[in-house]
């Protein structure tokens, strides 16, 4: 079973940053935070990991919470491009990844 | 200059016919996965390869066997096929460790 919350669907305009939001109450110590995104009939997508410290990439942010509970992964300027299922997942570092239900994103032109 | 790719995209076959799936990876990754997604869209893993060895085998038939005949290739053959295979198909790899995958742009399967 995933070990992470996440809301179903979010709405973001275009253009603005969009913030979507995990839970992991449960996460381990050395455990990892993972964001990927599938974009329609396409293959998942990673975007970004953490541990315990803010990561930043090309592509997005991701807000690890000082008691690592929750996390947000933030796209700056969204674009219509970004509409996806974005998923949340929590895994070890040699752990398979196991994949929710994920957020479904929706860019508002 | 695909990084994983997979033949065929589309495979449209009947019931009890044998296929396989082909995956290639060039990012010269240790670990090679396959993963099936249904038709509510849930993704699990189903195989890991590392280095051409079997690390992961999640509860699935043994009608699908994978075969890596060397670290850049993940094959997937299926036996006896059943209605209840058709879904999509990806293949995925990553580098030394698990989350950090790479996936391919997948294989729908159909089963009539």
């Amino acid at each position: 079973d995933a070990k992470t919350t996440q809301p179903p669907s979010m709405d973001c305009a275009e253009g603005r940053a969009a913030n979507l939001p995990c839970n992991h109450s449960t996460i381990s110590g050395n455990e990892y935070v993972y964001w990927y995104r599938q974009i329609h009939s396409q293959g998942p997508q990673y975007i970004i990991h953490g541990l315990k410290n803010n990561e930043t990439n090309e592509m997005a942010s991701l807000i690890i919470t000082e008691d690592r509970k929750s996390s947000t992964l933030i796209l700056p300027h969204a674009t219509l491009r970004d509409t996806a299922v974005y998923y949340c997942i929590v895994s070890g570092r040699d752990d398979k990844i196991i994949f929710g239900k994920g957020t479904r994103l929706h860019i508002l032109p | 200059d695909t990084a994983v790719s997979q033949t065929p995209k589309y495979l449209v076959t009947q019931m009890g016919n044998d296929k396989s799936i082909k995956c290639e990876q060039n990012l010269g990754h240790d670990t090679m996965y396959w993963y099936k997604q249904d038709s509510k869209k849930f993704l699990k893993i189903m195989f890991s390869y590392n280095n051409k060895e079997l690390i992961i085998n999640e509860t699935v038939p043994n009608r699908f066997s994978p075969k890596s005949p060397d670290k850049a290739h993940l094959n997937l053959h299926i036996n006896s096929l059943e209605l209840g295979d058709s879904a999509v198909y990806f293949c995925a790899s990553s580098p030394g460790y698990a989350g950090e995958q790479y996936f391919g742009p997948g294989t729908r399967l159909t089963v009539t």
